[in-house]
């Protein structure tokens, strides 16, 4: 099955400060790829996705770019925000295979004001 | 309502016992994901529902785990013979296409079992 693994596992930015986590994957038939913003006590909140026919999406302050050759995707937040302060979740998952997401053990995100 | 709405946002139940916790998924929605997330770890797959019918239950930690999805829209987790160890955030997900994709989620059902 899937196997995604996320790096790093915490990172402290200091506001406007740029904020990069690393995802990969192992499945070479996923084609999905969101990211997630969760807050304490509360639900993962969807932010961002790609597709694997693309290689960058952009919405606002938030990117991801995808590498399908080296099964890697990244979140980009730029001018970081103390509101940004949450733990963030990669995760993949295919369309034609198990079309649940399979998910990254997390990255809590600190962006120190 | 706007979004996946889960009942109850806590339950606290003794070893042994029988659980139910209950999922609305946005409306119109025809996929429905059950996960589990841990302390400190990314959510888990239990369960996907694409209407009434489960698509994939591969999942499912053992047979003590069951859910329904009878009408297509809310969903019941069923946890019978509760152990401490499934003591953990039971999250729903919804999602409009049976794809995979654009998958929102619920605010969880935080079980504890003493």
């Amino acid at each position: 099955g899937e196997n995604v693994e996320q790096h790093p596992s915490t990172l402290s930015v200091q506001e406007g400060d740029s904020a990069v986590i690393k995802c990969t994957y192992s499945d070479s038939a996923s084609n999905y790829f969101p990211w997630y913003k969760q807050e304490l006590g509360k639900g993962p909140q969807l932010i961002i996705d790609i597709r694997s026919n693309v290689g960058e999406k952009k919405d606002q302050r938030i990117a991801v770019t995808l590498n399908k050759t080296a099964k890697h995707f990244s979140l980009h937040i730029t001018e970081t925000q103390p509101e940004d302060s949450a733990v963030y979740f990669c995760a993949a998952s295919s369309s034609t295979g198990r079309r649940a997401l399979t998910f990254g053990s997390g990255t809590r995100l600190q962006v120190q004001p | 309502g706007a979004g996946v709405s889960q009942t109850p946002s806590n339950k606290v139940t003794e070893k042994g016992k029988y659980v139910e916790l209950r999922c609305d998924p946005i409306s119109g929605h025809t996929a429905l994901y059950w996960y589990r997330q841990s302390l400190g770890q990314g959510p888990e797959f239990l369960i996907y529902f694409q209407g009434t019918g489960a698509a994939d239950d591969s999942g499912l930690p053992n047979d003590r785990f069951f859910a329904v999805r009878p009408e297509g829209s809310v969903s019941t987790l069923k946890i019978q013979r509760t152990e401490r160890g499934d003591s953990a955030v039971y999250l729903c997900a919804s999602s409009l296409t049976g794809d995979g994709t654009e998958a929102f989620f619920g605010q969880g059902t935080r079980l504890t079992v003493v």
